[in-house]
């Protein structure tokens, strides 16, 4: 399997734009969380996805931020209007689930945004 | 809640020392704790994990115990490598709100001098 993709790899923009992320989880994988990461914060959990459903979204900063996964194999996180302390880089990640067992995430390379 | 704490980084080693990367957890019930690894560029991978007291969790020379009684995960390696640098996330999930979320300490960047 190629992992978790996601897509671009790095993205410029300027504040007030609208920017979607986009990540297609491992195949297979029922759940599915965004991350966020910057220095200053450290690695911040958005919002994850159980069998396509969102189930936590307490970690989305603002209403500036949404996410879907329209089906199993693709989600995307979308900023709008975009500011600079968006800037970060953002992963996405995947796991699947047997009963009570617990199962490695499995990250994705992170997309680097940038907001002018 | 749920929490985990790291000590502060960078850690700065030359080749071949003696590693040790502290994480303590706070947890309501009875967590999984694991290691993750994130070298420059990339995303997070798993390094080892423990999911009960006392468990030993072990990975490329890498090890850590899951001490209960002093809620501790500390990471050792008994001779680092300049190919270990990369930064290290402590990491707890309790079942018992019946999440698979991560609860993910601040990481701690770890530089292994030739």
């Amino acid at each position: 399997d190629a992992g978790v993709i996601q897509s671009p790899r790095h993205e410029v923009t300027e504040m007030g734009q609208e920017v979607t992320l986009r990540c297609k989880p491992i195949s297979g994988h029922d759940y599915l969380f965004w991350y966020r990461q910057t220095m200053m914060r450290g690695l911040e959990l958005l919002i994850y996805f159980n069998n396509n459903v969102p189930i936590d979204d307490s970690g989305m900063p603002e209403d500036r931020f949404s996410a879907k996964m329209p089906n199993a194999s693709f989600s995307t996180l979308k900023i709008q209007p975009s500011e600079p302390r968006d800037s970060a880089v953002y992963f996405c990640a995947s796991s699947f689930h047997s009963g009570s067992s617990y199962n490695e995430q499995f990250f994705g390379p992170g997309t680097r945004l940038t907001v002018l | 809640g749920n929490s985990v704490t790291q000590m502060e980084g960078p850690v700065t080693l030359s080749e071949e020392a003696f590693l040790t990367i502290n994480c303590t957890y706070t947890a309501t019930g009875y967590p999984s704790l694991f290691w993750y690894v994130q070298y420059p560029g990339e995303g997070l991978q798993l390094l080892l994990k423990a999911t009960k007291a006392d468990d030993k969790g072990s990975n490329k020379g890498f090890e850590a115990t899951y001490r209960k009684e002093t809620t501790s995960f500390h990471l050792e390696k008994g001779s680092v490598q300049v190919s270990d640098s990369a930064v290290y996330f402590c990491a707890l999930s309790d079942l018992l709100d019946s999440s698979y979320k991560l609860i993910f300490g601040s990481g701690t960047r770890l530089l292994v001098r030739p």
